[in-house]
Formats: structure tokens, sequence, C-alpha cells
């Protein structure tokens, strides 16, 4: 149980363009998602957190405007990279959470992005 | 505010050897802790987790922490290293903050030697 899946696996696009990035949670309702993004040899970064019906949290220093994240039901988050940059390759995870805010977070497989 | 801190960025073992990842946290409330493991280019799996009740927490491959209170501690042990645990390893503290976000270690690249 308590798996996540996130889809693509890996993507390649050309600078200015825009990717979407779906994560599900395919035996359990998540109330909350979090999107992550992980540079090589690095930690986790929190981006956002994402509630089933509600505008996204966004932490310090994340974009909201260009990193578009929407929950619209208890199964699926997307995050859309909007006009993407070679910076904006990365690593980006997902995780889901089934209820209160001390349940354990369960992560997605991960999103290879790289941006030309 | 939570906070955790992983001793050593790498850790190398050999095979069959003890296998010991340091995590130390701060915390002022009694806190929730974990331990992911990351394989290359994959997203985090739970080893296991520490919420309330036994102090000794057994996860899954062999794996399990000790909270020690008193040395603000969860170490990461597993008697015997397999090949199959080179892998990079992540201690988190869940934060109380609104939205449960956890809070990340830097990670520990564990290799194993033959």
């Amino acid at each position: 149980g308590a798996v996540v899946s996130q889809h693509p696996s890996r993507v390649i696009c050309k600078s200015g363009t825009s990717v979407k990035i779906e994560c599900r949670s395919l035996d359990f309702q998540a109330t909350t998602m979090f999107w992550y993004r992980q540079f090589p040899k690095q930690s986790l970064m929190l981006m956002a957190t994402s509630n089933e019906g509600s505008k996204a949290t966004y932490e310090q220093g994340v974009e909201k405007d260009k990193f578009l994240i929407n929950h619209a039901s208890l199964t699926l988050s997307t995050l859309t990279v909007t006009s993407a940059h070679p910076e904006d390759s990365s690593f980006y995870i997902c995780s889901a959470r089934v209820g209160s805010s001390t349940d354990t977070q369960y992560f997605g497989p991960g999103t290879r992005l790289t941006v030309l | 505010a939570q906070s955790v801190t992983q001793l050593g960025s790498h850790v190398s073992v050999s095979e069959g050897a003890l296998v010991l990842l340091r995590c130390n946290y701060s915390s002022s409330v009694p806190p929730y802790l974990f331990w992911y493991v990351q394989y290359p280019n994959q997203g985090l799996q739970l080893l296991l987790k520490y919420t309330t009740g036994a102090t000794l927490v057994k996860g899954i491959n062999g794996f399990e922490a000790e909270f020690k209170k008193s040395e603000t501690s969860f170490h990461l042990t597993k008697p015997s290293a397999h090949m199959s645990d080179a892998a990079e390893y992540f201690c988190a503290v869940h934060s109380y903050n609104p939205g449960g976000k956890l809070i990340f270690g830097q990670g520990t690249e564990l290799s194993v030697k033959p």
C-alpha cells in the first residue's frame, strides 16, 4: 500500500516551453501533497505544500507564477513549470500524506527535467 | 523550530560490517523522526519512523534506529551491511508548523565495499 506515482519519469524540453508533471496517490486518498526539488548530491528542497481544493502554499523564494501547482482531487496533484529555462533542470519529487500533519509522507519516484 | 543534522556526508563500510549513520535533531517539542533511503534516480522510501512509545524502532531491510532524548539523537544502524544497502540516506524531523512539512538533513551517502 501507500504507492505514489509520478509521470513522466523523465522529460526533455526546449527553453521557453512549459512542462507538466503529475503526481498520483494510487491506493489512498491524499489530503496533502508536497513538491520537492533536488539538485545533484543535495538534500530535498521543499517547494510547496498542496491541499486538495485549495491554493498551494509556496516556500519562501519559490516563484508561484513559474511553478504552478494544482491539486484537483484527493489522488492527483500537478506541477507545471512555465517558460522553463536551463536553470530549472532538476529532479522533482512529490510526496503524499493521508491525513493529519503527523502522518507519514510517501514519496513518488521523481521526475528528471532537462531544459535545453 | 526543528532542525536535523546528519554527521558525515559520506560513510564507507565493508560488506558484512556494522552500518552506523548519525542523525541529531533539534526540537522544542517531542519530535516525530524519520529515516528515508534514496537509490540513484529514484524517490525516497521510508525505512522507519519514531513517533511515541518504544525508543528502539525497527524498520525494513534490517535497519533500526534508537531515539535518545538525552542525546537528541536518532542514529540508524544495521548489524551487517549488504552491497544493496549502498544508497543515500536522509534523516528527517516533522515540523509542527501549519502543514506539517518534513525538515530533512543533508543526507549521508553509504558506500559498501566488497
